[in-house]
This record gives structure tokens, C-alpha cells and sequence, in this order.
């Protein structure tokens, strides 16, 4: 069955910080992948997608993710953080053909001054 | 454009009552989803309408629970009786027809059910 790995569930960064979350997902073949954000009281919000093509994507905010394929890891990364990004983070996997996503169980980021 | 509006947004029944969510998807959206996150744990697949037919209910936990779609507009999830561990945070997302923007979901902020 398929399954998403976010090993840090609670990271803290230093504001103007460099950022990455990790995110391995195990299944056969490469997956669509995605990264969303859910700020306190919002819905989830796309960050970026990975369907094909160029390994690294860009995002919103900032953001880029990067697909390894020998790895399984599509990892979250930002520059320089701002207190804004502080959010729980969740990377996400769907199968080519199918329309449910498997998440992982987030990663809440918290940005110090 | 209005995004993906679920109400309530909070909850609070006792065990054996029922409870019902409602979700309405973004205009022309054809695909509607329902996930829902228990505490502590990952955001798991409940189910996806296309229009108002049952594409995929693999992720419906028990009969406890139904969803419909009346007209294949908004939807709702009824939990009937409610148990304790039924608490917890119900998503709906939906997603346009046809396209790369086929596998793109856009999430609503979600319903937070708390069962005592």
C-alpha cells in the first residue's frame, strides 16, 4: 500500500532561516506528489505539485520542492523563512489513474524572532 | 471565486447522536471529496463523488456513515450514531473536469466534530 513519511513532526526555525521538510513515500511506480499548508483556521493550501518533467518545482510563497527519484523524497525548501510560513505542513501522494490522495502525518513548523 | 465552503465549522454532539457536514465544492467542480484527520494522525481518504454518483467510497470507515450528493452540487456526511472515536477533522475538497488540473484538489477549511 502506499504510504507518506514525514519524520519531523514539529520543527522550529530561526526567522530569515533556511528551511527543509523531508517527505519519502514509498509505492511503485512515481506518483503525482504535493505539497499543501494548512494555516491555523484555513483550509489546506497547494504549495506546489510534481507531475512530470523538471525534478525541481517551483511554488507559491517561496517555496520549492525537489523530486529524487532513487530516494522516493520530494523535500519542502525555503531560502529564508518568515514568520507567516509558521503553519503545519503536509506532503501528499496520489497514484497516476486514481484521485484519492495519502498524506503524511504533517510536519508543524515554528518560526522564532 | 468562492473556494470550497464547509459549515459547521465546529461540532460538539454526545455519543449515539447524529451528526450532519455539509460541503460545497467551487462552482464547476464535478469531482467532491471527503477526508477527514484524526487527532495525532494523518488526513485519510473517506470518499469521492463525480457529480452525484460514488466513484470511490473505499475509505468510508462503517455504515455509520453516509454521504450524498443530491444533484451533484453540494454534499453532505451524516455520522449516525456518533462514536468517540468518530472526533476529529472532516475535509471536503473538490476538483474540476478533465485537464492537468484534473488532480488538483482544493480543500475546504474543514469541519472539527468533537464526540463526548
Amino acid at each position: 500500500a502506499q504510504s507518506v513519511t514525514q519524520p519531523d513532526i514539529h520543527i522550529t526555525v530561526s526567522e530569515g532561516a533556511s528551511l527543509e521538510l523531508r517527505c519519502n513515500y514509498s509505492y511503485g511506480a512515481t506518483p503525482y506528489l504535493f505539497w499543501y499548508v494548512q494555516s491555523p483556521g484555513q483550509g489546506l493550501q497547494l504549495l506546489l505539485k510534481y507531475f512530470s518533467g523538471d525534478t525541481l518545482v517551483q511554488g507559491i510563497k517561496g517555496f520549492e520542492a525537489e523530486f529524487k527519484r532513487s530516494q522516493s523524497s520530494f523535500n519542502l525548501r525555503k531560502p529564508s523563512v518568515h514568520w507567516s510560513d509558521a503553519a503545519e505542513y503536509f506532503c501528499a501522494v496520489m497514484n497516476t489513474g486514481f484521485q484519492k490522495l495519502v498524506f503524511g502525518t504533517g510536519t508543524r513548523l515554528l518560526v522564532s524572532p | 471565486e468562492a473556494g470550497v465552503t464547509q459549515f459547521p465549522s465546529h461540532s460538539v454532539i454526545e455519543k449515539g447522536q447524529t451528526v450532519t457536514l455539509r460541503c460545497d465544492p467551487i462552482s464547476g467542480h464535478d469531482n467532491l471529496y471527503w477526508y477527514r484527520r484524526v487527532m495525532g494522525k494523518e488526513i485519510k481518504f473517506l470518499l469521492h463523488f463525480v457529480k452525484e454518483s460514488k466513484q470511490d467510497e473505499s475509505g468510508m470507515p462503517n455504515n455509520r456513515f453516509l454521504a450524498e450528493r443530491t444533484g451533484g452540487t453540494y454534499s453532505t456526511l451524516k455520522v449516525q450514531p456518533a462514536e468517540l472515536e468518530d472526533s476529529g477533522v472532516y475535509f471536503c475538497a473538490s476538483s474540476p473536469p478533465g485537464g492537468r488540473s484534473y488532480n488538483e484538489q482544493f480543500f475546504g477549511p474543514g469541519t472539527r466534530l468533537t464526540v463526548l
